[in-house]
């Protein structure tokens, strides 16, 4: 079945560090990837996405690269800010499965 | 504005109780879906549907129902709450196989 695999947190920077959260998956096919954010105290929302191999999605200053060789979706932010500080959720849909699957979170805390 | 409701933010129940988690999207979606997040679990699937009355189980069914009578509207119910069950519960909606919107969560005490 479909897995995703990200790194455990918490992962704690000084404000404008550079940010790498990593991501890995397991799924036939091509699955469609998603980076979701939760800041505290609410919902998720989606942060980025990419639909096909070599794709790069971008948000807020956030990048993540499709790696279908490496299954690999990881985060990334060159100069990260105490806002950014929330739980980063990798996932993926595949095919007739309309659900999403999610890997484990990371939690984020940038200090000042 | 896009928007998922539900409605509460926090609840409380006894163990046996019966508990409805209600869920409303203005967004004309046929996908709608209920899960639950654990810490160092992510979330997991429990149900979801995709359209009026049309449901299937997710990855963890196991203590829940679900009903969706009108397009709009999924609810999510606990039969007969158990302790097991504290979580926090996130409904969402989405159309085809494109971005899902996530609801603000309630979290669920089962005492």
């Amino acid at each position: 079945g479909n897995s995703v695999t990200q790194m455990e947190g918490p992962v704690t920077l000084s404000e404008e560090a550079f940010l790498t959260i990593n991501c890995t998956y397991t799924a036939t096919g091509y699955p469609s990837l998603f980076w979701y954010v939760q800041y505290p105290g609410e919902g998720l929302q989606l942060l980025l996405k990419a639909t096909k191999a070599d794709d790069k999605g971008s948000n807020k200053g956030f990048e993540a690269t499709y790696r279908k060789e490496t299954t690999s979706f990881h985060l990334e932010k060159g100069s990260v800010q105490v806002s950014d500080s929330a739980v980063y959720f990798c996932a993926l849909i595949r095919g007739g499965r309309r659900a999403l699957t999610f890997g484990s979170g990371t939690r984020l805390q940038v200090q000042p | 504005d896009v928007k998922v409701t539900q409605s509460s933010r926090y609840l409380v129940k006894r163990t046996g109780e019966k508990v409805f988690l209600e869920c409303v999207q203005d967004m004309d979606h046929e996908n709608m879906f209920w899960y639950r997040q654990d810490p160092g679990l992510g979330l997991r699937l429990i149900y979801f549907s995709y359209d009026v009355k049309m449901k299937e189980k997710g990855d963890i069914p196991e203590g829940y129902s679900v009903s969706r009578e009108k397009k709009e509207r999924f609810s999510l119910i606990l039969e007969s709450a158990s302790t097991n069950q504290t979580s926090m519960y996130l409904c969402a909606s989405s159309f085809g196989l494109d971005e899902q919107f996530f609801g603000p969560g309630t979290r669920l005490t089962v005492l």
